[in-house]
């Protein structure tokens, strides 16, 4: 069965420079969640979009932005990187269906971030 | 959101049970009790929900009382590829829900 698609899988950065993270939700998977893991600690909720509209917010910085386009997917745009972005960012997508019955969210394998 | 308490860590052997107890004293009403599972460097998997009593699935139990105040999470003779991190999280599933909050899971090691 077709999984939640994260690229790049590794993304190495400078200082100050920008990342695009993207995200391939699950076919038909209305909805997309983005989570941020930094080294040894839990999964932190950043953003979530519904059916192209953001519909929460989290604990994610002004530096950071996102969106979901047409065809479901979404990107995690990042600008003026700094040392502590450095993280493995989750996607995550669902569909109406699951939100209203068990809120089951489908994970992708993550973006691993490193800033130098 | 409910907060929940789970042991840091737990040691067992491969062929064991394994008993996970989640501590959710404010639980609310409409709120479900889910258990997902995360391996190294990969994304949360769910495991299992419930609500009330006992669920249980391919891969795992779920024992819940009465007073919903806890709940426990049962893995049946643990092989060593369950070593994992392995979060409780208690929240309302319905449609306005749009995020999971993750507290601190429990390690599970699995030794030989």
């Amino acid at each position: 069965a077709a999984g939640v698609i994260q690229s790049p899988r590794h993304l190495i950065k400078e200082k100050r420079e920008t990342a695009t993270l993207k995200c391939y939700p699950i076919p038909r998977h209305d909805t997309v969640y983005w989570y941020q893991q930094g080294p040894g600690q839990d999964p932190q909720f950043l953003i979530s979009f519904y059916e192209k509209m953001q519909s929460d917010k989290g604990s994610i910085p002004d530096r950071f932005s996102a969106q979901q386009f047409s065809d479901y997917h979404s990107e995690l745009n990042m600008s003026s990187l700094e040392l502590g972005d450095s993280a493995l960012y989750f996607c995550a997508s669902s569909t109406y269906i699951d939100r209203g019955d068990k809120n089951i969210q489908y994970f992708g394998a993550g973006t691993r971030l490193s800033v130098l | 959101l409910a907060k929940t308490t789970q042991p840091i860590s737990m040691d067992s052997y491969e062929g064991q049970e394994v008993n996970i107890t989640c501590s959710h004293n404010n639980i609310a009403t409409n709120d479900y009790i889910t258990w997902y599972q995360q391996f190294p460097s990969q994304g949360p998997r769910f495991i299992i929900q419930g609500y009330k009593t006992k669920v249980t699935n391919e891969v795992a139990s779920l024992f819940i009382p009465a007073d919903r105040k806890s709940s426990t999470l049962s893995l049946p003779r643990v092989s060593l590829s369950d070593t994992a991190v392995y979060y409780c999280l208690v929240g309302d599933p319905g449609p306005s829900s749009y995020k999971l909050i993750f507290g601190s899971g429990t390690r599970l090691l699995v030794r030989p």
